[in-house]
């Protein structure tokens, strides 16, 4: 049973430019997190949603940044002309549709390693 | 507003010897809380979780204790292995409008001396 997956692990891109990060849950699993990791900090919460539905955007940034997880594909989070700020790690999570206690663990993907030049 | 704080940034523990580290929330409305483990360049991966409900949970090496009173909660780790050295992070969970929002802390950096 492969875990959450994230790709490109490594992303370089110039300021102006778009970055598109996808995520693919874990097999049976319908929600998807999205969290940012800057250097030396904790991961903060961004964007949580089920398929084709956003539940709580409260944690993205209100311009530029996207997220969407479609009926068929995986989730992507689209950062629409970076700056150099959006230079961090982001971590997709995944958990089930339960909501009972064993089923409110989240698991997290490598993360893919945002780089603004 | 830092709702959930890991004030030691790093802990050294001898191999074998008890690691503890120690987490503090502040909002009343977390109901569930999770440590997760995590290397360089990889992504947290889940140690053990406890419900509010509860005052400890156990799995192995590890035990998680839960003070609601004092809005604090801890990871034990016994015997500390050199395998066990990583960024550690605590996290507390509520559910809102469906959703199980997690909030981490800063994160502690255990390193076990051989």
């Amino acid at each position: 049973n492969a875990g959450v997956m994230q790709n490109p692990r490594h992303l370089v891109r110039r300021r102006g430019q778009e970055a598109r990060l996808r995520c693919s849950p874990m097999k049976g699993h319908s929600h998807v997190y999205w969290y940012r990791q800057l250097p030396e900090e904790g991961l903060k919460f961004m964007v949580y949603l089920q398929k084709e539905n956003i539940i709580d955007e409260s944690g993205m940034p209100k311009e530029r940044f996207s997220a969407e997880f479609p009926k068929e594909g995986p989730s992507i989070l689209r950062i629409q002309q970076v700056v150099r700020g959006d230079s961090a790690a982001y971590f997709c999570a995944s958990s089930p549709l339960a909501n009972y206690d064993l089923h409110k663990t989240q698991y997290f993907g490598p993360g893919t390693r945002l780089t603004v030049l | 507003d830092q709702q959930v704080k890991q004030n030691s940034p790093s802990l050294s523990v001898q191999e074998g010897r008890i690691s503890i580290l120690n987490c503090d929330y502040t909002n009343s409305m977390f109901d569930y809380f999770l440590w997760y483990k995590k290397y360089p360049a990889e992504g947290p991966t889940f140690l053990i979780s406890i419900s509010s409900i509860k005052d400890k949970n156990e799995d192995g090496r590890f035990t998680v204790f839960l003070n609601k009173s004092a809005k604090h909660l801890s990871l034990h780790i016994v015997p500390s292995q050199p395998g066990d050295s990583a960024v550690y992070f605590c996290a507390a969970s509520y559910s809102i409008q469906g959703a199980q929002k997690l909030v981490f802390g800063q994160g502690t950096r255990l390193t076990i001396n051989p």
